[in-house]
């Protein structure tokens, strides 16, 4: 099946920084999501991005999908920023979302 | 804004105990899921369904049924409980093709 990568496992950050987070998977794709788990366990949609590029606010996604990777940028990161960030691929013609094992970050004031 | 709602947060049974767990979407999505979370393994996928009484196996379906009687409820079931089914469950929908996924709470099962 579709293997996804996700870089780095671990990220630790002071407030105002900025950062990069990647997502590699290993066959074409229809669908690729990006979703943050809170520390309380619940996880948001971020971003649903197959191709191109999005901007929510400090936060921006973009996909190459010919190359096979996705970028999550943060800009200004916040310590509500904290959490566990997941890539999510759905292959072909399918439906099924497989995820990433995910980024942790964590934002000190 | 669109609910997903799991039926319980916080459960324990004993092992070889039936264990249902329920999810409710409110935005007649066609697609619904289930998913396990453990720690260092991420989101596994457990089973998915598109469409009323279909359905389909994810990468750990072994020892989980599911059941899709109406559009907006899709049940997991545990036959037999068994201590590494120890988890947190995941329930998610979405609509087809468009694929936006979202989340509902989670449910933490302990099997004792």
């Amino acid at each position: 099946g579709i293997q996804v990568e996700q870089s780095p496992p671990d990220l630790i950050l002071q407030e105002g920084a900025n950062s990069t987070l990647r997502c590699n998977f290993s066959d074409s794709v229809n669908n690729l999501q990006w979703f943050h788990q809170n520390p309380w366990g619940q996880l948001i949609n971020l971003f649903y991005i197959p191709s191109g590029t999005k901007q929510n606010g400090r936060l921006s996604a973009t996909t190459v999908a010919t190359e096979r990777y996705s970028l999550l940028y943060i800009s200004s990161s916040q310590t509500t920023d904290s959490g566990v960030y997941f890539c999510a691929v759905a292959p072909g013609d399918t439906d099924k979302l497989i995820f990433g094992t995910g980024t942790r970050l964590q934002v000190f004031p | 804004d669109v609910k997903v709602t799991q039926s319980s947060r916080y459960l324990v049974k004993r092992t070889g105990e039936k264990v249902f767990l329920e999810c409710v979407q409110d935005m007649d999505h066609e697609n619904m899921f289930w998913y396990r979370q453990d720690p260092g393994l991420g989101l596994r996928l457990i089973y998915f369904s598109y469409d009323v009484k279909m359905k389909e196996k994810g990468d750990i379906p072994e020892g989980y049924s599911v059941s899709r009687e109406k559009k907006e409820r899709f049940s997991l079931i545990l036959e037999s409980a068994s201590t590494n089914q120890t988890s947190m469950y995941l329930c998610a929908s979405s609509f087809r093709n468009t694929g936006e996924l979202f989340f509902g709470e989670g449910s933490r099962l302990t099997v004792l």
